[in-house]
């Protein structure tokens, strides 16, 4: 099993739908949930970070945590082309410091 | 605020040649970090510093790759010889603290050296 898993994708909204993007960690003990987004070409750009069960937002974005079933998520709403991109969800591993293990990415595709 | 600055952008070299990449970290922050991301993947770390001291190397490949950060501030990520399979980007990023359920283990990536083995 990997440590961070997320569907590779592509997933493909249409313009002004919900995205939603999931992603599971293996190790219980985690403590900190990060969602980068990943355009093409360009490195990985923090929108959200997460430590506590519940709901997360800001802005068009909330991230979701619910740690007993070791699962995280992004919803975004009104999507805009603008979003497409690579999803990365990162994951702080309990005592491995600073290091996080990201999953695969999920592409993501918003159709006009 | 400036984010974090790596150099070069791009770099391609043949096989068994050495290279060298630098970062210079978000003012002020004390953890620093190289990952490795391959083509349709998420990136890997390589190593981490806390200042000047290594926190964790146990996936930097120690017959090829070095890294150093002198002063604690400035980073250079060195291979040599380098390997086909060395063909990926480098990504540098910081934080102002190495871990913790808190905003300030955040890590902040910089733009990232595109490296190309031939």
């Amino acid at each position: 099993q990997k440590e961070v898993e997320q569907n590779s994708g592509p997933l493909s909204v249409p313009e002004g739908a919900i995205a939603s993007l999931n992603c599971t960690y293996s190790d219980r003990g985690s403590q900190s949930f990060f969602w980068y987004r990943q355009y093409s070409g360009k490195s990985p750009e923090l929108i959200m970070s997460i430590y506590s069960n519940g709901d997360k937002e800001d802005g068009r974005f909330t991230a979701q945590l619910n740690k007993a079933s070791q699962y995280v998520s992004l919803l975004i709403r009104d999507s805009q082309p603008s979003d497409s991109a690579t999803y990365l969800c990162a994951v702080n591993l309990r005592n491995q410091g600073g290091k996080l293990i990201f999953g695969q990415g999920t592409e993501l595709s918003v159709k006009p | 605020e400036a984010g974090v600055a790596q150099s070069p952008r791009y770099k391609i070299i043949e096989k068994r040649q050495s290279v060298a990449f630098w970062c210079n970290p978000i003012s002020g922050h004390a953890t620093l970090y190289w990952y490795q991301q391959i083509l349709g993947q998420g990136p890997k770390l390589l190593i981490q510093f806390q200042n000047n001291g290594v926190v964790d190397d146990s996936q930097l490949p120690k017959d090829r790759f070095s890294a150093e950060r002198l002063k604690g501030v400035d980073s250079t990520l060195k291979i040599q010889p380098a390997k086909l399979e060395d063909s990926a980007v480098y990504l540098c990023a910081s934080s102002l603290v190495a871990s913790g359920a808190t905003s300030y283990n955040e890590q902040f990536f910089g733009p990232g050296t595109r490296l190309t083995v031939l």
